[in-house]
């Protein structure tokens, strides 16, 4: 079954630039998408279809796709950033969840 | 408002079943597809099965197929899973999820299901 990956954990700096991955084969033909959990809360998108973002969210976030990984970046990354992000994407009518990143502002 | 309702949750023993259910309100439930994503504790995001806006056509995880049975009444705005055979690694926050182009835009709070004896 088709599987993507996503390092544990990643710090940032606050104002720096966070970079998160996803890794899967040929990730670059399929959409990918990242959504943002914090602890107690259901989870949010943030990016979708590979580097569009909703309504709402704020314009340092922002996303890639091409190869083999998917990355979402964080730009002037702020302290009300740090949650767990996942990101989905899809495979033969089913959906792949990556194992999430523990994003942390310090 | 647009929103998603899970109830159903609960204590259950190995290999007994449960019915959760996920009440939708604030759109057209009959025009999306339909997701159940669960989460055991402290761990990631996992799929467990989707249905067609129709509720003619669905696909589940390998993990629960044959074990869990998605389904919806349109009429009454309602998701639902029937789940049997339960097992301790079925537990997990049970969400439901509003799919779309733009991912999974709606989703309920959740409600907890424990297999334990």
């Amino acid at each position: 079954s088709y599987e993507v990956t996503q390092p544990p954990s990643v710090s940032v700096s606050p104002g720096q630039t966070a970079s998160i991955t996803c890794s899967g084969d040929k990730l670059g033909s399929k959409y990918a998408f990242w959504y943002q959990q914090k602890p107690g809360q259901s989870p949010v998108v943030v990016i979708y279809q590979d580097n569009k973002r909703p309504s709402g969210i704020p314009e340092r976030f922002s996303g890639s796709n091409s190869g083999n990984t998917a990355t979402l970046t964080i730009s002037g990354t702020q302290t009300m950033d740090e949650a767990d992000y996942y990101c989905q994407s899809w495979d033969s009518n089913t959906v792949v969840f990556g194992g999430g990143t523990k994003l942390t502002v310090l | 408002e647009v929103q998603l309702v899970e109830s159903g949750g609960g204590l259950v023993q190995p290999g007994g079943s449960l019915r959760l259910s996920c009440a939708a309100s604030g759109f057209t439930f009959s025009s999306y597809w339909m997701h159940w994503v669960r989460q055991a504790p402290g761990k990631g995001l996992v799929w467990v099965s989707r249905i067609h806006s129709d509720g003619n056509s669905a696909n589940y995880a390998d993990s629960v197929k044959g074990r869990f049975t998605i389904s919806r009444d349109n009429a009454r705005s309602t998701l639902y899973l029937q789940m049997h055979s339960l097992r301790a690694e079925d537990t997990a926050v049970y969400y439901c999820a509003r799919d779309s182009s733009s991912g999974y835009t709606v989703w309920g709070q959740g409600t907890l299901v424990t297999v334990s004896s």
